[in-house]
């Protein structure tokens, strides 16, 4: 079993759709939880920080399960440049490593 | 600006030769990585250094080297021992006092010619 698992996808949805992304990871001790972004072969770049209250910046929202193990992105009013791969990644904090997903890929159409 | 420098963006290489990626950073972050991505995969850890003169073997170490003379600097090896070395390799930094995750490099995208 993988320690961070994502749907592949690809999401192809219409420019103004609400979108989410699910994710589910495997170490129940996991502190930190992110969602990045990569671009068609580019670097990763981080796109918000998941807390365990739930948290909103712009049009994405995320939200961490901690009982269920799942992390999940929300994009409302998707936008053309919101194509993309989305990479779910944990921090186990005690060995200070990230363990990313395999990345959804997200195609908004016009 | 502080950043993460990778060079060179691409880098071709002969069956049989050794090559090196360059990784720089001026953010004064501890930890320093090296990873992995084969098209339409996520990303391997290959190695990783938390320290100056201390680094460790990732999940797929085997046919690469790294060295970590400085704070600044984690260069990756790719040796004649890596049998499918084609690939996007990503460099990333992180300050481990704050554990913001990481900072990512550009990239370097190797191809065996």
């Amino acid at each position: 079993r993988k320690e961070v698992e994502q749907d592949p996808g690809p999401f192809n949805v219409p420019e103004g759709a609400t979108v989410a992304f699910n994710c589910t990871y495997s170490n129940s001790a996991s502190q930190s939880f992110f969602w990045y972004r990569q671009d068609c072969r580019k670097e990763p770049k981080l796109l918000m920080s998941v807390y365990s209250s739930g948290n909103e910046d712009g049009r994405f929202t995320a939200q961490l399960n901690r009982a269920s193990q799942y992390i999940s992105l929300l994009i409302r009013d998707s936008k053309l440049s919101d194509s993309a791969t989305y990479l779910c990644v944990v921090n186990d904090n005690a060995g200070n490593m990230l363990t990313f997903g395999g990345g959804t890929r997200l195609m908004v159409k016009p | 600006d502080g950043g993460i420098t990778q060079s060179p963006k691409y880098l071709f290489r002969k069956e049989g030769q050794n090559v090196t990626l360059s990784c720089e950073q001026n953010l004064n972050h501890d930890a320093m990585y090296w990873y992995r991505q084969d098209p339409g995969q996520g990303l391997r850890l290959i190695y990783y250094s938390q320290i100056v003169n201390d680094f460790q073997k990732g999940d797929i170490a085997e046919g690469y080297s790294v060295s970590r003379e400085k704070k600044e600097s984690f260069p990756l090896t790719v040796t004649s021992a890596q049998k499918n070395p084609t690939a996007f390799y990503l460099c990333a930094s992180e300050d481990q006092i704050t554990i913001y995750g990481y900072t990512f490099g550009s990239g370097t995208r190797l191809t065996v010619v």
